[in-house]
């Protein structure tokens, strides 16, 4: 069974701060490595995706990817009140890019 | 209009009848999936389809069955409900290339 393990949170940090959101899993064959947002009750919008190990910066997002550590995080820099809500990393399957294996998600609390 | 739709958005019903939920898209994408997701329990993947002859289950598949009437459209259908299977449904397609998926805006369901 692979899996992907993220901190069940919650997770609260005061408005302008950085938030660091980590996940980690199971399936070295992994290629693709995804985090969605959900707000309550939404469906998942993707954020970011990431393949290579290393940093990609979108914006005020950073993803993270240590393939060796099988780990990879997401830092929201300057954290807003809207950016509140769940955040579900979601990894590629069994060396292929058809299938997601998503995490339970950490919920996010950004308070003014 | 969104470009991937579900429907009904919401439905309750009651133990041991039978329900359909559909979905369809405007994406042109090929590969179609049904997710199921519970509180704090993430998304689980319960079929996903990469055309309309190919069909596979996934982690939870017993209970469910589907059919991919084209292309565009993706069915998900519960043959006798039981409470356990109150939750909210997303479908989702993907291009392929990369495994982003796209989803609908869910349907929830309420077996009584």
């Amino acid at each position: 069974q692979k899996e992907v393990e993220q901190n069940s949170g919650p997770l609260s940090v005061p408005e302008g701060a950085i938030a660091s959101l980590n996940c980690t899993y199971s399936d070295r064959g992994s290629q693709s490595f995804f985090w969605y947002r959900q707000y309550s009750g939404k469906s998942p919008e993707l954020i970011m995706f990431i393949y290579s190990n290393g940093d990609k910066e979108d914006g005020r997002f950073t993803a993270q990817l240590n393939k060796a550590s099988q780990y990879v995080s997401l830092l929201i820099r300057d954290s807003q009140p809207s950016d509140s809500a769940t955040y579900l990393c979601a990894v590629t399957s069994g060396g292929s890019n058809y299938k997601l294996t998503f995490g339970k998600g950490t919920l996010l609390t950004v308070n003014p | 209009d969104a470009d991937v739709t579900q429907t009904p958005r919401n439905r309750i019903t009651k133990t041991g009848k039978r329900i359909m939920l559909e979905c369809s898209q405007t994406k042109g994408h090929d590969r179609m999936y049904w997710y199921r997701q519970d509180p704090g329990l993430g998304l689980q993947l319960i079929y996903y389809s990469f055309d309309v002859k190919d069909i596979n289950k996934g982690e939870i598949s017993d209970g469910y069955s589907v059919s991919r009437q084209a292309q565009a459209k993706f069915s998900l259908s519960l043959e006798s409900a039981i409470p356990n299977q109150t939750a909210l449904y997303f479908c989702a397609t993907s291009e392929g290339s990369t495994g982003e998926l796209f989803f609908g805006e869910g349907s929830r369901l309420t077996v009584l």
